[in-house]
C-alpha cells in the first residue's frame, strides 16, 4: 500500500514552453500532497503544500504564478511549470499524506530538463 | 529553511560492516523517519518513529527516537551491496505539519 506514481519520469523541453507533472496516490486517498525540488547532491527543498480544494500554500521564494498547483481530487495533484527557462532544469518529487495520517509517501520523480 | 544536522555526510565501508548514522536538532519533533533515495528515484520510507524512546526495527535496519525528542539514529547491520544510496532523516513537528529534512547521508558499499 501507499504507493504514489509521478508522470512523466523524464521531460525534456524547449525554453519558454510549459510543463505538467502529474502525481497521483494509487491505493489511498490523500488531502494533501507536497511538491518538493531536489538538485543534484542535495536534500530535498519543499515548494508547495497542495491541499484538495483549496488552493497550495507556497514556500517563501517559490514563485505561485510560475509553478502553478493543482488538487483537483483526492488521489491527484498536478504541478505546472510555466514559460519553463533552463535554470528550472531540476528533479520534482511529490509526496502523499494518508489522511489522519503524519507519514509521507515519496513519488519516484520526474527529472526536467529545459533546453 | 531549516535543517536538521544529519552525520555522517557519507561513509565508504566494507561488505558486511555495521553502519550508523544519526540527525540532531536544537528544536523537538513528535516524529522522526527515515528514507533511503537512490539515483534518480523518490525516497522511500524506511522506519517511521512517533514515540521518544521508540526503537523499531525493519530488517537489518534498526532506527531509535531519542528520549529528549531532539536525535534520532538509524543503524544497518552486516551492510550489502545494495544498501548503496543516501539516507534521510526527517523530522515532523506537528499532526500537520512539514517535514525537515536532513542533509542526508551518502552510503557506499565495497563488496
Amino acid at each position: 500500500g501507499a504507493v504514489v506514481s509521478q508522470h512523466p519520469s523524464r521531460v525534456i523541453c524547449k525554453s519558454g514552453t510549459s510543463v505538467k507533472i502529474e502525481c497521483r496516490s494509487l491505493d489511498f486517498q490523500a488531502t494533501t500532497m507536497f511538491w518538493y525540488r531536489q538538485f543534484p547532491k542535495k536534500s530535498l527543498m519543499l515548494m508547495a503544500t497542495s491541499n484538495e480544494g483549496s488552493k497550495a500554500t507556497y514556500e517563501q521564494g517559490v514563485e505561485k504564478d510560475k509553478f502553478l498547483i493543482n488538487h483537483a481530487s483526492l488521489t491527484l495533484s498536478t504541478l505546472t511549470v510555466t514559460s519553463a527557462h533552463p535554470e528550472d532544469s531540476s528533479f520534482y518529487i511529490c509526496s502523499a499524506r494518508l489522511d489522519r495520517g503524519e507519514t509521507q509517501y515519496f513519488g519516484p520523480g520526474t527529472r526536467l530538463l529545459v533546453l | 529553511g531549516q535543517q536538521l544536522n544529519q552525520s555522517p555526510q557519507s561513509m565508504f565501508i566494507q561488505e558486511g560492516e555495521d553502519v550508523s548514522m544519526n540527525c540532531t536538532s536544537s528544536s523537538i519533533f513528535n516524529t522522526w523517519l527515515w528514507y533511503k533515495q537512490e539515483p534518480g528515484e523518490g525516497p522511500v520510507l524506511l522506519i517511521a518513529l512517533y514515540k521518544a524512546g521508540e526503537l523499531t526495527s525493519n530488517g537489518r535496519l534498526t532506527a531509535q527516537f531519542g528520549i529528549t525528542r531532539k536525535d534520532s539514529f538509524l543503524n544497518i547491520s552486516a551492510s550489502i551491496p545494495s544498501d548503496v544510496g543516501i539516507y534521510f532523516c526527517a523530522g515532523l513537528r506537528g499532526s500537520q505539519g512539514n517535514l525537515i529534512f536532513g542533509k542526508g547521508t551518502k552510503l557506499s558499499v565495497k563488496p
